[in-house]
Order: structure tokens, then C-alpha cells, then sequence
């Protein structure tokens, strides 16, 4: 069965830091493209970035202005984000996200439950 | 970024009916469209990939059509389960979602 665990979420002051940690279970990790999602309290689901399966690609929603950072750990089935410059417009709950690869479609089908980002002084 | 705007942003129907939540891309996404459902205090689920494909396990009561900027989402036979928020996504460049649809039952 496939797992998504996040962690790391937590208080934080404006301006400050956090890194975000997705542990994966039940599939070949090293084999997929993840992906990180948030949706801030009563909004919409927002992407944020996507990296390849062998870390050799990132890509970043262009709102986030360079203060985010995507990494992964494939020998421990890790995903990471780390956040930096943190403001309150970044309060949200934050997924990490499966992506599955097709010829003519790319989806998002196993998602993890969240971490909770607060972001206040 | 291409923009995806979602209609309406809130439903109420009863038990039974038909549900349709449509989707606009701001430009032509081809078929690279998912739709995803977001139940009270759960994560989102794939429903429905490439604008009309049905993943795995969903009730065949849900149906995806469109193509390049215009797509539907319909719900047949509404069921209490139904009750939720549901998301389009395009991927056809830098992914990125509508505002969602809350489907409520009367």
C-alpha cells in the first residue's frame, strides 16, 4: 500500500525557517517524479514544485520567488522543502503528492495527509 | 501560469441528482486536465485524469469531459458520500488548480 507521511510543520515566526520531510512506503520512491501542494486555510490547493525521480530536475510555481527549496533522499525514501523568509500568506497545510507519468496525461495519485504550516508572531 | 477558473464555487443538490462543476483554462491545455475530490478533513483523490479517464476504484457514477480550455465534471446519482470539494488541475505547463467547488447535500 502506498504511504505518504509528512512532518516537520509546526509555529513559526515571520521570517523564519522550516524543512518539511515526506517519508514514502509501498512503491519504488526512486521511480517517480513527487510533487509538494499546499492549500492555506478556506483557498484552494496550490501547487509548489515538482522534483524527478533522480533529483536531477526541480521545477517551482513562480509565487514562491526562490524561497523554497525541493531536495530528496532516495535511500531513505525521502522527500524534503525546505522554507525560508517564511511570511503568513504561507499558513497552509502542506501535502506531499505522488505523480504518475503517461504519454498524454501526468497526475497527481497518491497524496500524503498534510503538515500544518503556521506562520505568526 | 495558466489560470483555472472553476464554476460554480459552491453547489447544494439532493441525493440522487446530477451534479455538473465546469472548468476554463486560461488557454489551450489540450487534455492535461485531472480532477480531484477533497472530502471534510481528508486529502485530495484522484478522480479523473487526461480530462476524462476514470482512475482506478472510483464509482463510474463520476465522468470527465473537454478538451483545450472548456471541461466538465459530472456526478451522477449524488450519494451522501459525495459531499465535498472538488479540484480541477491542469498540467499541460507549470501545473496549477482551480479555486474548487464545494458540492453540499440538501
Amino acid at each position: 500500500e502506498v504511504q505518504l507521511v509528512e512532518s516537520g510543520g509546526g509555529l513559526v515566526q515571520p521570517g523564519g525557517s522550516l524543512r518539511l520531510s515526506c517519508v514514502a512506503s509501498g512503491f519504488t520512491f526512486s521511480a517517480y517524479t513527487m510533487n509538494w501542494v499546499r492549500q492555506a486555510p478556506g483557498k484552494g490547493l496550490e501547487w509548489l514544485s515538482f522534483i524527478t525521480g533522480d533529483g536531477e530536475s526541480v521545477l517551482y510555481t513562480h509565487s514562491l520567488k526562490g524561497r523554497f527549496t525541493i531536495s530528496r533522499d532516495n535511500a531513505k525514501n525521502s522527500l524534503f522543502l525546505q522554507m525560508n523568509s517564511l511570511t503568513d500568506e504561507d499558513t497552509a497545510l502542506y501535502h506531499c503528492a505522488r505523480e504518475v507519468d503517461g504519454s498524454d496525461s501526468s497526475r497527481l495519485d497518491h497524496w500524503g495527509q498534510g503538515t500544518l504550516v503556521t506562520v505568526s508572531s | 501560469d495558466i489560470q483555472m477558473t472553476q464554476s460554480p464555487s459552491s453547489v447544494s443538490a439532493s441525493v440522487g441528482d446530477r451534479v455538473t462543476i465546469t472548468c476554463r483554462a486560461g488557454q489551450n491545455i489540450n487534455k492535461y486536465l485531472n480532477w480531484y475530490q477533497q472530502r471534510p478533513g481528508k486529502a485530495p483523490k484522484l478522480l479523473i485524469y487526461a480530462a476524462s479517464r476514470l482512475q482506478n476504484g472510483v464509482p463510474s457514477r463520476f465522468s470527465g469531459s473537454g478538451s483545450e480550455t472548456d471541461f466538465t465534471l459530472t456526478i451522477n446519482n449524488l450519494q451522501p458520500e459525495d459531499l465535498a470539494t472538488y479540484s480541477c488541475q491542469q498540467t499541460y505547463s507549470n501545473p496549477s488548480f482551480g479555486g474548487g467547488t464545494k458540492v453540499e447535500i440538501k
